[in-house]
Order: C-alpha cells, then sequence, then structure tokens
C-alpha cells in the first residue's frame, strides 16, 4: 500500500461544477503539500498545509491531521483548470523529502 | 528573480549512455532536491542536499549520484542509462534544509528519454 493515495485518480467535470480531490496518507507528517502539474510537466505549489484549511481565490484546501486525510476543492471549476493534481507529505523527520500521491489527472469541459 | 532553472529541457540519451542534468535553485535557497517521475505517476525521490551535503537518498541504484556546488546549484548524474531510466527529472527548491516547513518550488523538469 502507497503511503500516500488520491482519490479519483481521474476527474472529469463540466464548468461550474464544484470539484473534491482527496488525499489519504499513512504516516506521520509535518506537512501536506497540494501541488498542480500542467502538461510539459511544470509543477506549481498551490497550498502547504500543517492544519486546518487555507484558501486561495478558487481553491481551498483542508487537513484533518487526527484522520490523515486531506481534500483539495476547486469551486465554480474552469478549463483552465485542467491539470494534475498532485498530493505530498513531508514525513517526519524525514528532512525535506516529499512523498507523492500518484496524481489526480482533472479535465474541465466548457 | 529567476525561479528554480534546470537544464538541459529535453534530452535523447541512448542505452549505457551517461547524463548529467543541472538545476540552479530560487537565490537564497540551500536545499536542493530531485525526483524522477516515470510518465502516468507520481515523482519519487531521489536524493537531497543541503548545504553541499547530501541529506537523503532514495531507493535508485548506485548508477544515480549528485552533488551541490558552494553556489548551491546542483547535477543530478545518471551512468549507464537503462530504458527504464526514461522520466521526467524534477529538481525542487526549499529555503532551509532541517525539520522547519518550507515551501517547494520545482523547476520545469528535464525530459530525459533513453533510446
Amino acid at each position: 500500500k502507497n503511503e500516500v493515495e488520491q482519490s479519483p485518480q481521474n476527474l472529469t467535470a463540466q464548468e461550474g461544477e464544484f470539484i473534491t480531490i482527496n488525499c489519504s496518507y499513512s504516516v506521520g507528517i509535518s506537512a501536506l503539500h497540494w501541488l498542480q502539474q500542467h502538461p510539459g510537466g511544470g509543477i506549481v505549489s498551490l497550498f502547504m498545509l500543517s492544519s486546518g484549511k487555507k484558501k486561495h481565490g478558487r481553491l481551498i484546501a483542508t487537513i484533518n491531521i487526527q484522520e490523515k486525510h486531506s481534500s483539495l476543492h476547486i469551486t465554480a471549476s474552469h478549463p483552465r483548470d485542467s491539470a494534475v493534481y498532485i498530493c505530498a507529505v513531508r514525513s517526519h523527520g524525514a528532512g525535506n523529502m516529499l512523498t507523492f500521491g500518484g496524481g489526480t489527472r482533472l479535465m474541465v469541459k466548457p | 528573480d529567476a525561479g528554480v532553472t534546470q537544464s538541459p529541457t529535453h534530452l535523447i540519451k541512448t542505452r549505457g549512455q551517461q547524463v548529467t542534468l543541472r538545476c540552479s535553485p530560487i537565490s537564497g535557497h540551500k536545499s536542493v532536491s530531485w525526483y524522477q517521475q516515470v510518465l502516468g505517476q507520481g515523482p519519487q525521490f531521489i536524493f537531497q542536499y543541503y548545504e553541499k551535503e547530501e541529506r537523503g537518498r532514495g531507493n535508485f541504484p548506485d548508477r544515480f549520484s549528485a552533488r551541490q556546488f558552494p553556489n548551491y546549484s546542483s547535477e543530478l548524474n545518471v551512468n549507464a542509462l537503462l530504458l527504464g531510466d526514461s522520466a521526467l527529472y524534477l529538481c525542487a527548491s526549499m529555503g532551509t534544509g532541517g525539520d522547519l516547513n518550507t515551501e517547494a518550488f520545482f523547476g520545469q523538469g528535464t525530459r530525459l528519454t533513453v533510446v
């Protein structure tokens, strides 16, 4: 079993829909990162969380440390949100090493 | 300010050859990590360097090596290339190297194809 599991693996939505991507992990962590990867490979950091909730524009990220679970929400989705969304955790004592989930491929149709 | 820069962006090599990939972190960042991303999968940790010292190594064979220079740039070397080494190689720059939580900034990656 992977240390970081994401669901769903693939997601297709209509423009305007509310989207939720889930991430579960099995190790103790000091932080969780949500990242966005567009075709071509570049990765952009969206959020870094160690507790609670963060919001940036139409994106909201939450984390429940006790349940070892995080969610990324996109409100009023738009075709430009189409990308791969990746959850990565920083385990206790692991320095700067990140352990990544497999990613969720999101396509938003107009 | 320049972000994380990686070179080259694309590379085609033949099996058995050697390759060197380069990464320049964000100015002031002393930590560089390398990741391998095979098509359709999440990135896998290869190495972390902080203040020119190796701080972590992933489950990769000895054909993979890296170093960090006094200006904090880094090189990843892969010897005796195999077809399975074909992947996107990502470099991540972080401001600290210890246990402090810090944002990760990624380069655009080097796409290596081994034929």
